[in-house]
């Protein structure tokens, strides 16, 4: 149980396209939603909380304009990156979790941007 | 602010122990352990919500000291699996922030 799938698994575009990255809580309805950026060998840093039917509280120094999230549904998260440049590249993860508690993550997104 | 683990890295052999160290700066009122392979989704291990509290997994088991705002990770007898980077999430309510990370690596 609660499995949380991530997609795409791994993207390159050119520099200035925008990205979308899903998360879907697969059997379970997700209250809440995280984004976080991991570069290689460094700890995961939250970007973003998302409450489905309301706003992402982002973290700061995060850019909201940059990075757009909408939770339409209990079950489906979205992360944008808008006018993706190669200092974006990094490795995308959500998580999602029903209650208070473990934090069930997808299995990340490897953005690369030429 | 971050929490700090301690060692950064360390290599075992099959078999020998190890413990992981979380220390916060700031008040702890929740503590999760989570591993992590290269490439990977972290993987929940344990999550300890009051002082003093230890929990078990198999070989892996925590505790936690309220007063010293620290965490530590036990892995005993430990196996080639146990290999990856280990990393502690503190906070209140939902949200954590995560700790700096200890590679762990098991070899034969």
């Amino acid at each position: 149980g609660a499995v949380v799938s991530q997609h795409p698994s791994w993207v390159i575009c050119k520099s200035g396209t925008s990205v979308k990255i899903e998360c879907r809580s697969l059997d379970f309805q997700a209250t809440t939603m995280f984004w976080y950026r991991q570069f290689p060998k460094q700890s995961l840093m939250l970007m973003a909380t998302s409450n489905e039917g309301s706003k992402a509280t982002y973290e700061q120094g995060v850019e909201k304009d940059k990075f757009l999230i909408n939770h339409a549904s209990l079950t489906l998260s979205t992360l944008t990156v808008t006018s993706a440049h190669p200092e974006d590249s990094s490795f995308y993860i959500c998580s999602a979790i029903t209650r208070p508690g473990p934090q069930h993550f997808g299995d990340g997104t490897r953005l690369s941007i030429l | 602010q971050q929490p700090v683990q301690s060692p950064q890295a360390v290599i075992l052999r099959e078999g020998e122990d190890a413990v992981i160290n979380c220390s916060s700066s700031k008040a702890l009122y929740s503590v999760h352990w989570y591993r992590q392979k290269h490439g990977e989704a972290p993987v929940f291990l344990m999550i300890l919500l009051k002082g003093g509290e230890q929990k078990g997994h198999e070989k892996i088991s925590a505790s936690f000291n309220e007063k010293k705002q620290q965490s530590s990770l036990y892995l005993t007898a430990s196996q080639l699996s146990y290999s990856g980077t280990y990393f502690c999430g503190t906070g209140g309510g939902n949200k954590l922030t995560f700790g700096t990370g200890t590679q762990l690596k098991v070899e034969l």
